[in-house]
C-alpha cells in the first residue's frame, strides 16, 4: 500500500524559510516523478512543483520559482521542498504527491502539511 | 498560461441522481485532462485521468468525455459517498504547469 508520510509543516514569519519532507513507502520510489501541490484555506488546488525519478529535472511554478526548491533522496524515499522568502499567501496545505507512470497526473496523495505565514 | 474554469461551481442533487459537471480549458489541451474528488478534511483523489480512463478501484458509475477545449465528468446513480468537490486538472503544458479548475462541489438537496 503506497504511504506518504509528511512533516514539517509550520507557523513561520514574513521572509522566514521552511523545508517540507516527505516519506514514501509501498512503491518503488525513483521509478516515478513526486509532486508538491498546495491547498490554501478554503481555496481550491495549486500545483506547486514537480522534480522527476532521479531529481535531475525540477519545475516550479511561477508563483514559487526563485523561491523554493524541490529534491529528493531516492536512498532514502524521501521528498522535499525548501521554501524561502516566505510570503503571506503561501499559507495553504501542501501535499505531497505521487504522479502515475505518465509523471502529470497525481494517483497518490500524502494528508497535507499546514504552512501559515504569519506575523 | 492555460486556465480552467468549472460549471456550475455547485449543484445540489439527490440520491440516484445523474449529475454532470462541465470543464473548459481557454486553449485546446488535446485530451490531457484528469479529474479529482476531494471530501472535506481529505486530500484529492484521482478519478479518471486522460479524459476518460477511470483510476484503478473508481466505480463505474464515473465517466469522462470530452475533447479540445471542452470536458465533462457524469456521475450516473449518484451516492451517498460522492458528494464532494470535483476538480478538473490540464497537464497539457506539462512540465512546466499545471492548472487545476476552482472545483464543483456536490451537495445533497
Amino acid at each position: 500500500e503506497v504511504h506518504l508520510a509528511q512533516s514539517g509543516g509550520a507557523v513561520v514569519q514574513p521572509g522566514g524559510s521552511l523545508t517540507l519532507s516527505c516519506a514514501a513507502s509501498g512503491f518503488t520510489f525513483d521509478d516515478f516523478a513526486m509532486h508538491w501541490i498546495r491547498q490554501a484555506p478554503g481555496n481550491g488546488l495549486e500545483w506547486v512543483s514537480l522534480v522527476n525519478w532521479d531529481g535531475s529535472d525540477t519545475y516550479y511554478a511561477k508563483s514559487v520559482t526563485g523561491r523554493f526548491t524541490i529534491s529528493r533522496d531516492n536512498s532514502k524515499n524521501s521528498l522535499y521542498l525548501q521554501m524561502n522568502s516566505l510570503r503571506p499567501e503561501d499559507t495553504a496545505l501542501y501535499y505531497c504527491v505521487k504522479a502515475r507512470e505518465s509523471g502529470y497526473d497525481f494517483d497518490y496523495w500524502g494528508p497535507g502539511t499546514l504552512v501559515t505565514v504569519s506575523t | 498560461d492555460i486556465q480552467m474554469t468549472q460549471s456550475p461551481s455547485s449543484l445540489s442533487a439527490s440520491v440516484g441522481d445523474r449529475v454532470t459537471i462541465s470543464c473548459r480549458a481557454s486553449q485546446s489541451i488535446t485530451s490531457f485532462l484528469n479529474w479529482y474528488q476531494q471530501k472535506p478534511g481529505k486530500a484529492p483523489k484521482l478519478l479518471i485521468y486522460a479524459v476518460s480512463t477511470l483510476q484503478s478501484g473508481v466505480p463505474s458509475r464515473f465517466s469522462g468525455d470530452g475533447s479540445g477545449t471542452d470536458y465533462t465528468l457524469t456521475i450516473s446513480n449518484l451516492q451517498p459517498e460522492d458528494f464532494a468537490t470535483y476538480y478538473c486538472q490540464q497537464s497539457f503544458s506539462r512540465p512546466e504547469a499545471f492548472t487545476f479548475g476552482p472545483g464543483t462541489k456536490v451537495d445533497i438537496k
